[in-house]
């Protein structure tokens, strides 16, 4: 099976900051590959799919980039709300593998 | 308004058996899949498999095949999750979710504490 790696597993930066975080995958999975976020004690939300189509509603500083195998959830101008875990997750087949998460703090 | 609602918190023994539920309203349930997720205490996302509720084909992830069951009653849009014998390892909080390829719409969360 195909394994998510993400890096870093944690993170703290200033509010302003641009913010990268990292998910390889094991295998190539084309562009079929989504974050989401999820903000302490609540549910998950999709955030980006195909790599880099942003969901209705997601703030124009979020934004996903890659191929292949390696990817990236960039966020241009961290702000407050965007404390957070973050995952991504692969769905070219199953087993549908989340990446294991990269918790996001407010330096 | 796509809505996923699932069933409340549960408290059980090792060895019992419990199904829990996610009922989906405000689009076609027969036509999605519905994936299942897993999140153990202060963990990550498991992903831990799908059902096709109109012919209940079923797709597990290698680490919960055999463990669990999925099943769909058509007739009440509503998706199960069941164990037959429960470990202290399976208290999590349990997520449904609309699955047309990625988790699109979620359930609030089933809460499952075992513990003797």
């Amino acid at each position: 099976d195909i394994q998510m790696t993400q890096s870093p597993s944690s993170l703290s930066a200033s509010v302003g900051d641009r913010v990268t975080i990292t998910c390889r995958a094991s295998q190539a999975i084309d562009n079929y590959l989504a974050w989401y976020q999820q903000k302490p004690g609540k549910v998950p939300k999709l955030l980006v799919n195909a790599v880099s189509a942003l969901q209705s509603g997601v703030p124009s500083r979020f934004s996903g980039s890659g191929s292949g195998t390696d990817f990236t959830l960039t966020i241009s101008s961290l702000q407050p709300e965007d404390v957070a875990t973050y995952y991504c997750q692969k769905y070219n087949s199953a087993p549908y593998t989340f990446g294991q998460g990269t918790k996001l703090e407010i330096k | 308004e796509v809505q996923l609602v699932q069933s409340g918190a549960e408290v059980k023994k090792p060895g019992e058996s419990l199904k829990i539920s996610c009922k989906g309203s405000g689009y076609s349930f027969t036509t999605y899949w519905l994936g299942w997720v897993r999140q153990m205490p202060g963990q990550g996302l498991e992903w831990m498999g799908m059902i096709y509720p109109d012919d209940s084909d079923t797709r597990y992830s290698p680490s919960f095949q055999g463990q669990v069951t999925f099943s769909a009653d058509k007739s009440t849009s509503t998706a199960y999750l069941q164990w037959n014998s429960l470990k202290a390892s399976d208290t999590a909080i349990y997520y449904c979710a609309r699955q047309p390829n990625v988790l699109d719409y979620w359930g609030q969360g089933t809460l499952v504490t075992v513990s003797s």
